[in-house]
């Protein structure tokens, strides 16, 4: 397996501008992570999907950010308008059930001038 | 929900040393405690895992130990290498199995 692939590596983008970054979680994985990491904050829990409905969206920060998962092999989270706090290394992870192991992916980073 | 503490927030150890980070937990329902390592321009990999009904897990150089009573765990890596240098960072299961990461350990052996 190639394990998480996330895309594309590194984004960088003008204030205002939409982002949309993509997941491919591992073949068989029914949850799926996203999260962000900066130096002040480390790892945050951005949204959670089971069995590709959303479950918890609590620390998506604010109504700019959306994700979606329309089907089991593909997610998005998308910023729009995007602002230069939001740069940071975002990262996709997906584990089989609950309880167990994440995979994460190589990460996206970030950068919004 | 879950919070985990984690020290040192950096370690510096000479090659063929023990590096021991220590976590603390605040939720006694959390059941599952894994370990990842970052290196630089990576994803967090994970490198080991215990349980709680178990107390000590080992693999090779690194070894993990878990005190349910006390809520802490910890990680233990014998005869460092250069290679183990990395961000190392634990995590605790909260309610739905959600992992909450401490803020990790920047760990540095020199030769």
């Amino acid at each position: 397996d190639a394990g998480v692939i996330q895309s594309p590596r590194h984004e960088v983008t003008e204030m205002g501008q939409e982002v949309t970054l993509r997941c491919k979680p591992i073949s068989g994985h029914n949850s799926l992570f996203w999260y962000r990491q900066t130096m002040m904050r480390g790892l945050e829990l951005l949204i959670y999907f089971n069995n590709n409905v959303p479950i918890d969206d609590s620390g998506m920060p604010e109504d700019r950010f959306s994700a979606k998962m329309p089907n089991a092999s593909f997610s998005t989270l998308k910023i729009q308008p995007s602002e230069p706090r939001d740069s940071a290394v975002y990262f996709c992870a997906s584990s089989l059930g609950q309880g167990g192991g994440y995979t994460f992916g190589s990460g996206t980073r970030l950068t919004v001038v | 929900g879950e919070n985990v503490e984690q020290h040192p927030s950096t370690l510096s150890v000479q090659e063929g040393d023990s590096a021991v980070i220590k976590c603390t937990y605040s939720d006694s329902a959390s059941n599952y405690f894994p370990w990842y390592k970052q290196e630089l321009g990576k994803g967090p990999q994970l490198i080991i895992d215990i349980r709680s009904n178990v107390g000590e897990k080992k693999d090779q150089r690194i070894a993990v130990t878990l005190n349910k009573t006390a809520k802490h765990f910890s990680l233990h890596i014998t005869e460092t290498q250069p290679e183990d240098s990395a961000v190392y960072f634990c995590a605790a299961t909260s309610s739905w199995g959600k992992l909450q990461f401490g803020a990790g350990t920047q760990v540095v052996v020199t030769p």
